[in-house]
């Protein structure tokens, strides 16, 4: 039973415009939420998170909101760039400081030029 | 470089071999994580420790499984008798657990592969 999904296991965009990555989970007790980016080879890097308290954290071109009614979190990069083509990864937990992170299966961004 | 090292980053073994597999963290991170990650999935979190202490372990980890961290620093994961099904990746990340972060920082894995 998956607690964190990533239903688009693919998305394609132009240089220059929006990605938007969509995340959703069932379990109710998470709050606090990670994405991950992931190169071939390499482990994932930590792009940005947010807590349950907010439904909005930015950094830079990297903005995720976090729909609580809706269980469903999002990771919008504006403006796309060609070194963004990576797999994403949504990961949550139950607390900030909980050791156990569940992932999902990611979504691979391609940005072409 | 001072990130999250791994040791080796590729091992090639047979089914039944035992394995064992290094994980440096940041310096001055006491919690110590480690994942398992095969095509198409995301990573699995096995168990975690917190400088010495194993604090949690998952279900995935069977008896075959053994992780250890003896002085809070760098931590091994050992598994036994290797089955295919073992193949895959093996990550391993630490985090500083603090009041407002505990944000966990992945090395760049150990592939293995179980012939």
């Amino acid at each position: 039973d998956q607690q964190v999904k990533q239903n688009s296991p693919s998305l394609s965009v132009q240089e220059g415009r929006i990605s938007i990555l969509n995340c959703d989970y069932t379990n109710s007790m998470f709050d606090y939420f990670l994405w991950y980016k992931k190169y071939p080879a390499e482990g994932p890097t930590f792009l940005i998170s947010i807590s349950s308290i907010k439904d909005k954290n930015e950094d830079g071109r990297f903005t995720v909101f976090l729909n609580k009614s809706a269980k469903h979190l999002s990771l919008h990069i504006v403006p796309s760039q060609p070194g963004d083509s990576a797999v994403y990864f949504c990961a949550a937990s139950e607390g900030r400081s909980q050791g156990n992170l569940i992932f999902g299966k990611g979504t691979k961004l391609s940005v072409k030029p | 470089d001072t990130g999250v090292s791994q040791d080796p980053r590729h091992k090639i073994t047979k089914r039944g071999q035992n394995v064992t597999f290094r994980c440096d963290p940041i310096s001055e991170h006491n919690r110590l994580y480690w994942y398992r990650q095969t095509l198409g999935q995301g990573p699995e979190f096995l168990t975690y420790f917190q400088n010495e202490a194993q604090l949690e372990k998952s279900r995935l980890l069977s008896d075959r499984f053994s992780a250890e961290r003896p002085k809070g620093s760098f931590s091994t994961l050992e598994i036994q008798r290797t089955e295919q099904g073992d193949s895959a990746m093996y990550l391993c990340a630490s985090s500083l657990q603090g009041v407002y972060t505990d944000t966990q920082y992945f090395g760049p894995g150990t592939r293995l592969t179980v012939l």
